[in-house]
This record gives C-alpha cells, sequence and structure tokens, in this order.
C-alpha cells in the first residue's frame, strides 16, 4: 500500500461543477499536508497548504482529518483552466525534504 | 530570479552508462530532494538533504547516489544505468526547518527527462 493514496482519476466534469479530490495517508507522524497542482508533466507548483481548522483560497477549500488521516480538495464553480493534475503531499515528520507524493488524480473540465 | 535550476533538460544513455543530473538553487534554501515522475506512480522520492554534508534516502534510492558539499548544488549520480531507470526527474528545495508548512514549500526545477536504451 502507498503511503499516500489519492482516488483514481480521471475526472471528467464540466464547467461551472464542483469536484471533490480525496486522499489518505498511512503514516500517522505525518505533521504537514499540501496540494499541488501539475500541468502537462510540468513541475508541480504548490497550490495550498492544509492547515487542521481547514483552509479556503477562493473557489478552493482543503480540509484535514487527522483521526481519519484523510485530507480533501474541494473546487468550486470549476473552470477550463482548472485541468491539471493534482497531487497529495504529506510530509513524514517535522522536516521539509521529506515529502511524500500521491500518485495524482487528473481533473478535465470541459466547456 | 533563477530558483532552482537543472540539467540537462533531455538525456538518453545506453545502459551501464554514468552520468550525473545537476541542481543547483540560489534561494539559499537548507533542503533539497530529487524526485523520479512516472506514469500512474506520480512523484517518487529519490534522495533528499536538509543541508550541506547530509543526505538521507527517501523511497527508492537504489541505483542513485547524490552528494551535498554547498547548500546550492545537489547532484544525482546514476552509476550504472538501467531501462528501469527511465523516467522524468525532478529537484526540488525548500526553507525548511522550523515554522511550518511555509518552509517547507517546495521550489522545484523544469524537471530532466531521461531515457535509458
Amino acid at each position: 500500500r502507498k503511503e499516500v493514496e489519492q482516488d483514481p482519476g480521471p475526472f471528467n466534469v464540466p464547467e461551472g461543477a464542483t469536484v471533490a479530490f480525496n486522499c489518505t495517508y498511512s503514516n500517522s507522524a505525518s505533521q504537514s499536508f499540501f496540494w499541488y497542482r501539475q500541468d502537462c508533466r510540468k513541475e508541480p507548483k504548490l497550490l495550498m497548504s492544509v492547515y487542521s481548522s481547514g483552509n479556503e483560497d477562493g473557489r478552493f477549500t482543503a480540509q484535514l482529518n487527522r483521526a481519519s488521516q484523510y485530507i480533501s480538495l474541494l473546487i468550486r464553480d470549476s473552470k477550463l483552466s482548472d485541468s491539471a493534475t493534482y497531487l497529495c503531499v504529506v510530509n513524514r515528520g517535522n522536516q521539509g525534504g521529506k515529502l511524500i507524493f500521491g500518485q495524482g488524480t487528473e481533473l478535465s473540465v470541459k466547456p | 530570479n533563477a530558483g532552482v535550476t537543472q540539467t540537462p533538460k533531455f538525456q538518453v544513455l545506453k545502459t551501464g552508462q554514468s552520468m550525473t543530473l545537476q541542481c543547483a538553487q540560489d534561494m539559499n534554501h537548507e533542503y533539497m530532494s530529487w524526485y523520479r515522475q512516472d506514469p500512474g506512480m506520480g512523484l517518487r522520492l529519490i534522495h533528499y538533504s536538509v543541508g550541506a554534508g547530509i543526505t538521507d534516502q527517501g523511497e527508492v534510492p537504489n541505483g542513485y547516489n547524490v552528494s551535498r558539499s554547498t547548500t546550492e548544488d545537489f547532484p544525482l549520480r546514476l552509476l550504472s544505468a538501467a531501462p528501469s531507470q527511465t523516467s522524468v526527474y525532478f529537484c526540488a528545495s525548500s526553507a525548511g526547518g522550523v515554522g511550518g508548512p511555509t518552509n517547507e514549500k517546495l521550489f522545484f526545477g523544469s524537471g530532466t527527462q531521461l531515457s535509458v536504451l
């Protein structure tokens, strides 16, 4: 079993739809959590960090449930430009550099 | 505003050849790491470093060596390339240390497409 697992994709949704991605992690010592976005095999870029209380950035909402070792990302009012692969990332410990990626979930937003 | 510079962008090797992928960052980041990305596998951590002179293994270290003689540079060496090492390689850095997620934000290089025949 992978240490970080994501919903298998791809997700094909119409513009304006709401879509949710789920991610689970197996290492209970994990300290920090993130969502990254990757376009067409280019380098990943940080979308948002995930905080215990949940956090929102415009159309994007991230939630963390430590008890269930579960992270989610909600995208509201999907845009064509949201089409990308979304990567769930977990830090095993309390140091940077030891970040473990999920396999990614591909999102395709159609007109 | 260079950030993380990775070279080369493309490389073709024959089985058994050796090569070094170069990675340099100009942000004075303590943490640097190497990932490989294969279809359907996401990014997998090869090796990482928490500072000059300190390196550690990630998820898939076999077949790769690293060293960190300076804060800026973190080269990845393939001593005897194998077809299984055909992949896209990404170098990344972060400020690291205590301070929470802000310090852990990864800055990536643009990647190296490596093919081993």
